[in-house]
């Protein structure tokens, strides 16, 4: 029931760049629900990494970086590390669905 | 941040109900200003959201999962609960509690516990 696409998996070098993307619709992201992103290792629970759409908590790096458009959203990893190694998800609120809705999830390898 | 600690049985025979229980510590369930939320993760899957509980008692659920159902909590022991009727092997997941902020129940999932397998076979 993911609302919110985003590409399976993304790969980069050490100390590149690498971009997911979260695409929604009118009834979440463009609705003007902001994003929020989460950092998951396996076997691990998920943890906050970016919220309302560019905003890092306390203890997040700022390699990790947010921004949203329209109905989409993206996350940047800068500077690629291998501890970056995870699956990344987006989540938002759904209108129609008058819920909260999660991404499909992006492996991120480096 | 809260700490949230997910308990219950791992494994639950099919047609029987999968009950859950989340103690919090940090944080009040009887306070405004947080939702308290149930999301799972089927294994090798993406996270859902199953629904969440506010601290006055109203509850917003999955509407797919709506009819079987029910997350309360209880104020004096600081938790809050899980049921789900009717379980089959697609209920087979890894259950996490987790907190969100504010007072709409839009952002987002700020405390999560450690998560919880539940496996639904007979």
């Amino acid at each position: 029931q993911s609302v919110l696409t985003q590409p399976p998996s993304v790969s980069g070098a050490p100390g590149q760049r690498v971009t997911i993307s979260c695409t929604g619709s009118s009834s979440n992201i463009g609705a003007g629900f902001d994003i929020h992103w989460y950092q998951q290792f396996p076997g691990k629970a998920p943890r906050l990494l970016i919220h309302h759409n560019t905003k890092r908590p306390s203890g997040v790096s700022d390699r990790f970086s947010g921004s949203k458009s329209g109905t989409s959203a993206s996350l940047d990893i800068t500077g690629l590390q291998i501890e970056d190694e995870a699956d990344y998800y987006c989540q938002s609120y759904d209108s129609d669905l008058s819920g909260s809705v999660f991404g499909t999830g992006t492996r991120v390898t480096v | 941040q809260a700490l949230l600690q997910e308990s219950g049985p791992g494994l639950v025979k099919p047609s029987q109900t999968l009950s859950l229980t989340c103690t919090v510590s940090g944080s009040s369930v009887a306070s405004g200003g947080y939702f308290w939320a149930w999301i799972r993760q089927h294994p090798g899957e993406g996270l859902e959201w199953i629904g969440y509980i506010y601290y006055s008692g109203t509850t917003y659920y999955n509407s797919s999962l709506n009819r079987r159902l029910t997350i309360s909590k209880d104020t004096s022991k600081n938790q809050f609960s899980l049921e789900l009727t009717s379980v089959t092997a697609a209920d087979t997941a890894v259950y996490y509690c987790a907190r969100v902020r504010g007072y709409t129940g839009y952002d987002e999932f700020d405390s999560w516990g450690q998560g919880i397998l539940v496996t639904v076979s007979s």
